[in-house]
């Protein structure tokens, strides 16, 4: 059962630098989201997907682009690094109800995280 | 806006004790609320999930009750082990948002 795959575990980047991260899921959820984690803020949304073709902002969503071409993958575009982007990044996919009327109401599963340092 | 507040922030406990984690939300126009696990360096693994509509749920050593009116959660967690140690978060789902708690780190000690 692989669930909710993210590559890179660990990234050290320079400011100024462009990176992917990926994140993959095999349970045919239409839901998927990228959360950040920092010490004392708690997790926080950045963007997510109610399903192919749909992307929507979060709570904190400058400096991160995503698409959802397929079910299956969401990436996390960082076009230009900063430090202020040194995180724990998770993705968290979840079953969508078809109706989708106010999201989802199903569980979440996340991801093993990625871990960023932007120097 | 919904606001998630867990108390404690950390708890220390010898194995074997029974204890209560507490997650309090400010909106309790909810659908659903969730209660993970995180270990040290690692994501969040799903514990249980209640739906609005449910007062609790139970899987083994753990139930989570829920009281929408007040705006509370509780996670008992009975005869905690070594293994139980980890940081505990909420999760609660609104219309459009879900919320996470900064979590209750807890520590069983043998």
């Amino acid at each position: 059962n692989a669930g909710v795959t993210q590559t890179p575990k660990f990234q050290v980047l320079k400011t100024g630098q462009s990176m992917t991260l990926q994140c993959a899921q095999d349970m045919n959820h239409e839901y998927m989201s990228w959360y950040r984690q920092d010490p004392g803020m708690g997790l926080r949304l950045i963007h997510y997907s109610v399903g192919a073709g749909i992307t929507d902002q979060g709570e904190v969503p400058n400096g991160y682009n995503v698409s959802r071409s397929t079910t299956e993958d969401f990436p996390l575009r960082l076009l230009s690094a900063a430090p202020s982007q040194t995180s724990v990044y998770f993705c968290a996919s979840s079953y969508s109800p078809p109706s989708g009327t106010g999201g989802w109401t199903g569980e979440l599963f996340f991801g093993e995280g990625s871990r960023l340092t932007v120097l | 806006k919904q606001e998630v507040t867990q108390i404690p922030a950390a708890l220390s406990v010898p194995e074997g004790e029974n204890l209560v984690l507490n997650c309090s939300f400010t909106d309790s126009a909810i659908y659903n609320l969730q209660w993970f696990r995180q270990d040290p360096g690692k994501g969040l693994t799903s514990l249980l999930l209640i739906q609005s509509s449910q007062r609790e749920q139970t899987s083994g050593r753990l139930n989570a009750s829920l009281d929408k009116s007040s705006g509370r959660s509780t996670l008992y967690i009975a005869a905690s082990q070594p293994g139980d140690s980890a940081t505990y978060l909420c999760a609660v789902k609104g219309y459009s948002t879900l919320t996470f708690g900064k979590g209750t780190m807890l520590l069983v000690s043998p």
